[in-house]
């Protein structure tokens, strides 16, 4: 079975440059999670969707940063302007509450430099 | 609000021996659920074990074993048997169950393994 597919797995922008990371959950899994990682501050979590429907976007830090699920199968984060504080791992993150514990599927990730 | 706590930025063991990874958590949810995480060097998140709090035994996956205390609020994780592939950074994490959380993990901030010979 194809895991969380996440693209790019790795970009290297300057700022203010847009910055669009795509993210395909596992087919049948009903909430999509968008994870920062830094040294400093951990695992963030930023926004997460429930059947495609924003959730929590609490942790998104500001208004540069939207995510988007169209359908069940496709999610954006973008970064519109970037800074270089935003560089960090992104993760993609799937899951469904019928299967399993609910535990989080996570993608490779995609590695963000904002020079 | 929940938090994890994970007192060991980094822990050494001997290839063979037991481990174990210290997580103490704190929530108000009268149901939730425990995890445990891995990274590798190579990035990537793998699930290891969960613990629902109302689960009677403490849970169990091959080399990994959860020793979770409720009164005490703490979800140890125990590795037995310890490989060199068992060096990573391990995450504890948990989610509120039945209070409309949906499958929201908040992390702890990890802990570093390193496996010696």
């Amino acid at each position: 079975d194809a895991g969380v597919i996440q693209s790019p797995r790795h970009e290297v922008t300057e700022m203010g440059q847009e910055v669009t990371l795509r993210c395909k959950p596992i087919s049948g899994h009903n909430s999509l999670f968008w994870y920062r990682q830094t040294m400093m501050r951990g695992l963030e979590l930023l926004i997460y969707f429930n059947n495609n429907v924003p959730i929590d976007d609490s942790g998104m830090p500001e208004d540069r940063f939207s995510a988007k699920m169209p359908n069940a199968s496709f999610s954006t984060l973008k970064i519109q302007p970037s800074e270089p504080r935003d560089s960090a791992v992104y993760f993609c993150a799937s899951s469904s509450r019928d299967r399993g514990a609910g535990e989080l599927f996570f993608g490779e990730g995609s590695r963000l430099t904002v020079l | 609000a929940q938090k994890i706590t994970q007192t060991q930025p980094g822990m050494f063991v001997q290839e063979k021996e037991a481990v174990t990874l210290d997580c103490t958590y704190d929530t108000s949810d009268p149901s939730y659920g425990l995890f445990w995480y891995k990274q590798p060097s190579s990035g990537e998140m793998i699930f290891l074990i969960y613990q629902g709090s109302y689960d009677q035994q403490n849970a169990t996956e091959g080399r990994y074993s959860l020793n979770f205390q409720k009164a005490r609020k703490s979800a140890n994780l125990v590795i037995s048997a310890s490989q060199l592939g068992d060096s990573a950074m391990y995450f504890c994490a948990m989610r509120p169950i039945l209070t409309g959380g949906g499958n929201k993990l908040t992390f702890g901030t990890g802990t570093q393994l390193k496996v010696e010979l």
